[in-house]
């Protein structure tokens, strides 16, 4: 099946520090959500994303749709702690989703 | 509380049984979906439903099989021919295209 590049693959930052992630693929989606997962636990829908260029914040977290529909960014600005999880972006695909691999992101005090 | 729920979090299971995962959701939604995910991994999909007694065939089909005969449940069977079935199953639902999660049921079989 298909999947998206997510990267990077993990990241190690001090508290306080932004972050930044983003998601490529070879398709046209016509929607890019962002999803966060802690340990064994569902994925939480952190921002959804409808249109090209459209920039869209949620808290301290903002996400944008690329331009040319082909991929999608996600930051963080002054990372805390309970930032710690696995972030998931995701295209839609006809009637489904597609996954990123995921960015595994780990905050130290 | 509108949510997803899964049922149980934790299941063990021997060799050569079906077991069978319960997924509930009171949010309405025409969309349920199983996904797969396996340790360090991203998510799979398994089957997914659009309408009562109306299912598909996702990427990884093959050893599972579902039901969708209310609106608000659609169970998943992991039967004996699936031959990895130990790992972490996700039921979502969706509107429009925003999925929600449920909590997951880890699954192990030995």
């Amino acid at each position: 099946g298909q999947q998206l590049n997510q990267s990077p693959q993990s990241m190690f930052i001090q508290e306080g520090e932004d972050v930044s992630m983003n998601c490529t693929s070879s398709s046209i989606f016509n929607t890019w959500l962002w999803y966060k997962q802690d340990p064994g636990e569902g994925p939480v829908l952190l921002i959804a994303l409808y249109k090209a260029g459209e920039l869209t914040s949620n808290g301290r977290l903002t996400a944008q749709f690329g331009i040319t529909r082909k991929d999608s960014f996600l930051n963080i600005s002054a990372s805390i702690p309970s930032d710690v999880g696995i972030y998931f972006c995701a295209g839609q695909f006809t009637d489904k989703l597609i996954f990123g691999t995921g960015t595994r992101l780990q905050v130290f005090p | 509380d509108g949510g997803i729920t899964q049922s149980p979090k934790y299941l063990f299971r021997k060799e050569g049984q079906n077991v069978t995962l319960s997924c509930e959701q009171n949010l309405n939604h025409d969309a349920m979906y199983w996904y797969r995910q396996d340790p360090g991994q991203g998510l799979r999909l398994i089957y997914y439903s659009q309408i009562v007694n109306d299912f598909q065939k996702g990427d990884i089909a093959e050893g599972y099989s579902v039901s969708r005969e209310k609106k608000e449940s659609f169970p998943l069977t992991v039967t004996s021919a699936q031959k990895n079935p130990t790992a972490f199953y996700l039921c979502a639902s969706s509107h429009r295209y925003e999925q929600y999660f449920g909590p997951g049921t880890r699954l192990t079989v030995t």
